[in-house]
């Protein structure tokens, strides 16, 4: 399967500021998806990130906050913005062949908003 | 959102014991996955499965897709240290959707 890359990592992060989160595959993918998980819990989608198109939000989550971008098929960024200590999380990139089809994780980014 | 009840939540057990656990739903789905997470890594795929009573094993695991479509399985025979991490199952109701739910997950301690 593809090799997925995010950056950065891990990160600390003030109140009130931005951050933008990579997600770079090694192949050209179909989907791409942006996930979060909370401390001690599951995932939940945020959105699915469309090549050259505004990003599909699922319902809790818009895109003044979370501004997506997808220029090409091996890369997408997740920004969230105006952080708060609510949005400390895991932020995962995961991507699958079609539609329907399993979906793969990056290792994820874990962000501190302090 | 779709709610996957996952049961247990967590299983401590001796090393080469067998594990079961369980993801049920009230919804019926057409794509059951499985996934294990490893503190600080993404979730990693390990078996799915896209017909009722589906039985697919890899290796050591072995998962089903519920009869009623609205739960799935998994067992892992002589469990070994490794195999301790986080256990999620992510159901889809449709076939061509995007959208998979999570399940809460079962935490899996091995003790050698």
């Amino acid at each position: 399967s593809a090799v997925i890359s995010q950056k950065p990592s891990r990160d600390i992060c003030q109140r009130g500021t931005s951050l933008t989160i990579q997600c770079q595959v090694d192949s050209q993918v179909t989907m791409m998806f942006w996930y979060r998980q909370q401390p001690g819990q599951s995932l939940t989608l945020i959105a699915t990130a469309n090549q050259g198109s505004e990003a599909t939000y699922e319902s809790g989550f818009v895109i003044d906050k979370f501004p997506i971008s997808r220029p090409n098929l091996t890369f997408s960024t997740l920004t969230v913005s105006n952080m708060s200590p609510e949005d400390s999380s895991i932020y995962l990139c995961s991507v699958a062949d079609g539609l329907g089809q399993p979906q793969h994780f990056g290792d994820g980014t874990r962000l501190s908003i302090l | 959102g779709q709610q996957l009840n996952q049961s247990p939540q967590s299983m401590f057990i001796q090393e080469g014991e067998d594990v079961s656990m369980n993801c049920t739903s009230s919804s019926i789905f057409n794509t059951w996955l499985w996934y294990k997470q490893d503190p600080g890594e993404g979730p990693v795929l390990l078996i799915a499965l896209y017909k009722a009573g589906e039985l697919t094993s890899n290796g050591r695991l072995t998962a089903q897709f519920g009869i009623t479509r609205k739960d799935s399985f998994l067992n892992i025979s002589a469990s070994i240290p490794s195999d301790v991490g986080i256990y999620f199952c992510a159901g889809q109701l449709g076939y061509t959707g995007n959208q998979f739910y999570f399940g809460t997950g079962t935490s899996l301690t091995v003790i050698p």
